[in-house]
């Protein structure tokens, strides 16, 4: 178990710009979630993904945000035209499968990309 | 909606102390309840979870947590502080049994937790 892991660590970039962060999973989960971390702010949902389908999404991700997450492996989530809004640290989050007793099971989180907007 | 209320921004507590961080939940079926810890520049590491049976549950570092339906609450404990769990607490919601679904957790605003020598 190595852990998620999420790339880069730092991300400055001038409004307009376009980026995009990368999160590996722990290997044997199959559920990935972004959440957005603001100052004095606990994180906030954005979107999750089981194996290669994205199954929902907050609103909270509005069209210059896109997520993908091909052959169910890594994920990355790319913003388009940043504003200085989307300054913030960007979570990614792994899980297995349910257990024997169909319960969710806890979400292993990454150190974060944290995006700076000039 | 779900919804995590941690009345407490922040906390004070001089080391070899007791601690108690304070959650209060809104939750329309049986919670599945969280505590992750955050250090500075850092991910979220999970504390301790609850989703059923002994309303007490022990986690790492020392820490328990007690769910009380009654109350909403799941307030997190440890007997005796040291000077190394400074850090910011989040407590947690999530659904517990979901069919073919997800489970989004629904943090609240975390308290910052600071320990005197």
């Amino acid at each position: 178990d190595t852990g998620v892991s999420q790339n880069p660590r730092h991300k400055i970039t001038k409004r307009g710009q376009n980026v995009t962060f990368r999160c590996d999973p722990i290997s044997e989960h199959n559920r990935l979630y972004w959440y957005r971390q603001t100052l004095g702010q606990g994180p906030e949902f954005l979107t999750y993904f089981q194996n290669e389908a994205q199954l929902e999404k907050s609103r909270l991700l509005s069209d210059r945000f896109s997520a993908e997450r091909p052959k169910g492996s890594f994920s990355t989530l790319e913003i388009q035209r940043t504003e200085q809004g989307d300054s913030a640290m960007y979570l990614c989050a792994s899980s297995g499968v349910l257990n024997k007793t169909g319960e969710n099971q806890p979400q292993h989180f990454g150190d974060g990309t944290r995006l700076s907007i000039l | 909606a779900q919804s995590v209320t941690q009345p407490d921004i922040h906390i004070t507590v001089s080391e070899g102390a007791s601690l108690e961080l304070r959650c209060n939940y809104s939750y329309g079926a049986t919670p599945y309840l969280f505590w992750y810890v955050q250090s500075p520049g850092q991910g979220l590491q999970l504390l301790l979870k609850y989703f059923s049976g002994d309303t007490l549950v022990q986690g790492i570092k020392g820490f328990e947590a007690e769910f009380k339906r009654s109350q909403s609450s799941f307030n997190l404990r440890k007997p005796s502080v040291h000077w190394s769990d400074a850090a910011e607490y989040f407590c947690a919601v999530g659904a517990s049994w979901v069919t073919g679904g997800g489970n989004k957790l629904t943090f609240g605003t975390g308290t910052q937790l600071k320990v005197e020598l």
